[in-house]
């Protein structure tokens, strides 16, 4: 089974911070890497998928980059509405969830 | 409007049964993959379940493998999760999500809002 691991588990950042957030798959994934955007008591929503693709209609400030065993979602520009969870997903068998990195209001 | 909409969650004993259901609409169920996805309190998400558009392919997390099964009736555009043996670390809240395919790179890109469900006595 292809395990994720997710650093940092939490971070504190201000409105208009760069914000880097790393995903390791324990082995080689190619492209197969998707970020999911979680709020307490919602759904997760689709934020990249194929390691760099923008899912429609996602801000422009979110970027994914990497391949084979390491990944980073960016966010440009933190805005108030970014505060939440946030989660990788491998998709090369089956699927696989990180554990969360949690980002909150410095 | 694109929604799926998960319905069965609830309270029950360990040992117990539960049938989840999602009903999808505004999309060709049809032609989708779809997955459960649960997520216990205050823990992350978890990858519990998929099944094919046609229901040929199915795959289960080894956690749930032999008491959870996975089905689909397209034509009533509706997923199910038929649990068995149910354990408190079961206890989370459950999310159908639509798996989409670009390139045969694989995500999820619809969910419902989830329904509960409670394991203990």
């Amino acid at each position: 089974d292809i395990q994720m691991t997710q650093s940092p588990s939490s971070l504190s950042a201000s409105v208009g911070d760069r914000v880097t957030i790393t995903c390791r798959a324990s082995q080689s994934i190619s492209s197969y890497l998707n970020w999911y955007q979680q709020k307490p008591g919602k759904a997760p929503k689709l934020l990249i998928y194929a390691a760099s693709s923008l899912q429609s209609g996602v801000p422009s400030r979110f970027s994914g980059s990497g391949s084979g065993t390491d990944f980073t979602l960016t966010i440009s520009s933190l805005q108030p509405e970014d505060f939440a969870t946030y989660y990788c997903q491998q998709s090369y068998s089956t699927f696989t969830f990180g554990p969360g990195t949690k980002v909150d209001i410095k | 409007e694109v929604q799926l909409v998960e319905s069965g969650g609830g309270l029950v004993k360990p040992g117990g049964s539960l049938r989840l259901s999602c009903a999808a609409s505004g999309f060709t169920f049809s032609s989708y993959s779809m997955n459960w996805v649960r997520q216990a309190p205050g823990k992350g998400l978890e990858w519990v379940s998929s099944i094919s558009s046609s229901s040929s392919y199915i795959y289960y997390a080894d956690s749930v493998k032999g008491r959870f099964t996975i089905s689909r009736d397209n034509a009533k555009n509706s997923l199910y999760l038929q649990m068995n043996s149910l354990r408190a670390e079961d206890t989370a809240v459950y999310y159908c999500a639509r798996e989409a395919m670009v390139n045969y790179y694989y995500y999820m890109d619809v969910w419902g809002k989830g329904t509960t469900v409670t394991v203990s006595s």
